[in-house]
C-alpha cells in the first residue's frame, strides 16, 4: 500500500534556527512523484515542490532545500535560518502513475512554529 | 487574479440537511479534485474529475456526490449530512489528470455538521 509518514507532529524552533521536516514514503512502484505543500495559518495550501523518482538531485530554493533519498524512501525538507513567516503546517504527498487519478496521498502534516 | 474559488467559506449545518459546496476555477484546468482535511489524517481524496463530463471516486467517497457539467465548476454535494462529515473541504485543480501535474488548491470550506 502507498503511504506517507510525517512522524513529527509538531516542531518548535526559535527564529534563525535551521529545521528539518521528515517525510518517509512507501510505494510499490518505480515511478512516482513527491510533493511538499505549505499551509499557513490562513488555511490555503501552497505548492512548494514536485520531485520525480528518477531525479535524486537535491533541490535548493532560497532558504528551502529538499533531500530526496530513494535508498531510505525519504524526502526531507530543510528550512535554513527559519523566520516567523515559516510558521505553518507542512504536508508531504505522494502521487503514482498507475492510478491515473493524479491522486495525492498526503502525510499527516507537521506543524512548525517559529518563535521570534 | 486567476485561481480557485470556493463557497461558502464556512457553514454550520444541521444533520440530515443537504448541502452543496461550490468550486470554480478559471485556469482552464482539465482535472479537479475534492479533498477533506481532518486533524491527524492529512488530506484525503473524496472525488475527482479528469475532464468535464467524467468523475471518479477517491479514498473516502461515501456520503458525497459530484458532477462536472463544464470545465470550470466542480460542486460537491452532501445529500444528508452527518456529524462525521464535519471537516475542512478543499477543492483542487491541475492541468491534466496525471501524477506529474501539480495540483493547486482553493482556500477551503469549513463545514460543521451538528
Amino acid at each position: 500500500a502507498q503511504k506517507v509518514t510525517q512522524a513529527q507532529t509538531e516542531i518548535s524552533v526559535v527564529e534563525k534556527e535551521d529545521v528539518t521536516l521528515d517525510c518517509v514514503y512507501e510505494t510499490r512502484d518505480t515511478t512516482y512523484y513527491l510533493f511538499w505543500y505549505k499551509q499557513p495559518p490562513s488555511g490555503e495550501l501552497v505548492f512548494l515542490i514536485r520531485r520525480n523518482s528518477f531525479d535524486e538531485q537535491n533541490e535548493i530554493s532560497g532558504r528551502y532545500s529538499w533531500n530526496f533519498q530513494k535508498s531510505t524512501s525519504s524526502f526531507n525538507f530543510t528550512i535554513t535560518a527559519s523566520q516567523v513567516v515559516d510558521s505553518a503546517v507542512y504536508f508531504c504527498a505522494l502521487s503514482e502513475p498507475p492510478s491515473n487519478t493524479g491522486k495525492l496521498i498526503f502525510g499527516q502534516g507537521t506543524t512548525l512554529q517559529v518563535k521570534p | 487574479i486567476a485561481g480557485i474559488t470556493q463557497a461558502p467559506t464556512s457553514q454550520i449545518l444541521a444533520a440530515g440537511r443537504r448541502m452543496t459546496l461550490r468550486c470554480t476555477q478559471d485556469m482552464r484546468h482539465n482535472a479537479m479534485y475534492w479533498y477533506r482535511q481532518d486533524l491527524g489524517l492529512g488530506l484525503r481524496l473524496i472525488h475527482y474529475s479528469n475532464t468535464a463530463g467524467t468523475t471518479g471516486k477517491g479514498e473516502v467517497p461515501d456520503g458525497y456526490s459530484v458532477s462536472r457539467a463544464n470545465t470550470d465548476d466542480f460542486p460537491l454535494t452532501l445529500a444528508s449530512a452527518v456529524p462525521s462529515q464535519t471537516s475542512v473541504y478543499f477543492c483542487a485543480s491541475s492541468h491534466g489528470g496525471g501524477p506529474t501535474d501539480t495540483q493547486y488548491f482553493g482556500p477551503g470550506t469549513r463545514l460543521t455538521v451538528l
